[in-house]
């Protein structure tokens, strides 16, 4: 079982819609990290996270620490939203352990 | 300000060949850390280096190794290469004081091991 799962692995919207992507991880961290890597390879770190919720823009990040879980959303999606979102958690030893990646895909 | 710069971009070598792939961080930022990423396996953490120091390791064999310079620029090298090390190597330079937190990823190294 992996460490960090991830939640849906693809994912289609219309423009428009508001999106959501779940990641649950099972160690015990320190932070989680959002992660946006484009076709191309690069990649972009969308947000840190210990407790609460942050916002930037139309992105919106939300962790439960009691619960262990996560969630990226995604307001008026719009076509230069299609990346591959990555959760990582960072555990109280320091270490990374990652998820295997939502694909969206937002059509116009 | 310029972003995190990687070299090289690409890069061919054959197995049991030496490898050292390069990174410059973000001026100021004085973390670096590496990752790997394959299709099987996706990202992986390798390590981080802050003020030359390796402050976290991940489970990767000793022939992968790192460094850091007073520049703050990082080397990783990977001795006696495998087929398996093929991948999209990507490095991280990183800066925090109190909340605020920047990472910034570079483009990569894509190695290709024959």
């Amino acid at each position: 079982k992996n460490e960090v799962e991830q939640s849906p692995q693809n994912l289609t919207a219309q423009e428009g819609e508001f999106i959501t992507i779940n990641c649950s991880y099972s160690v015990g961290i320190s932070a989680l990290h959002w992660l946006q890597q484009h076709p191309g390879g690069g990649i972009v770190s969308l947000f840190m996270l210990s407790s609460g919720k942050k916002k930037h823009g139309r992105l919106i990040a939300t962790i439960n620490i009691q619960e262990k879980h996560s969630s990226l959303h995604i307001t008026a999606s719009h076509p230069r939203d299609s990346a591959v979102y990555i959760c990582a958690a960072l555990n109280t030893g320091n270490q990374f352990y990652f998820g295997t990646g939502t694909s969206l895909t937002v059509i116009p | 300000k310029a972003g995190v710069t990687q070299t090289p971009r690409y890069l061919i070598k054959t197995r049991g060949q030496q490898v050292t792939l390069s990174c410059s961080p973000i001026s100021g930022h004085r973390s670096v850390s590496w990752y790997q990423q394959t299709p099987g396996q996706g990202l992986q953490f390798l390590f981080e280096y802050f003020s030359e120091t390796q402050r976290n390791k991940g489970n990767f064999p000793g022939r992968f190794s790192g460094r850091q310079f007073s520049n703050s620029r990082s080397e990783m090298n990977v001795s006696t290469l495998e087929l398996g090390d093929s991948a999209l190597y990507l490095c991280a330079s990183s800066w925090t004081s109190g909340t605020i937190y920047e990472q910034y990823f570079g483009p990569g190294t894509r190695l290709t091991v024959t």
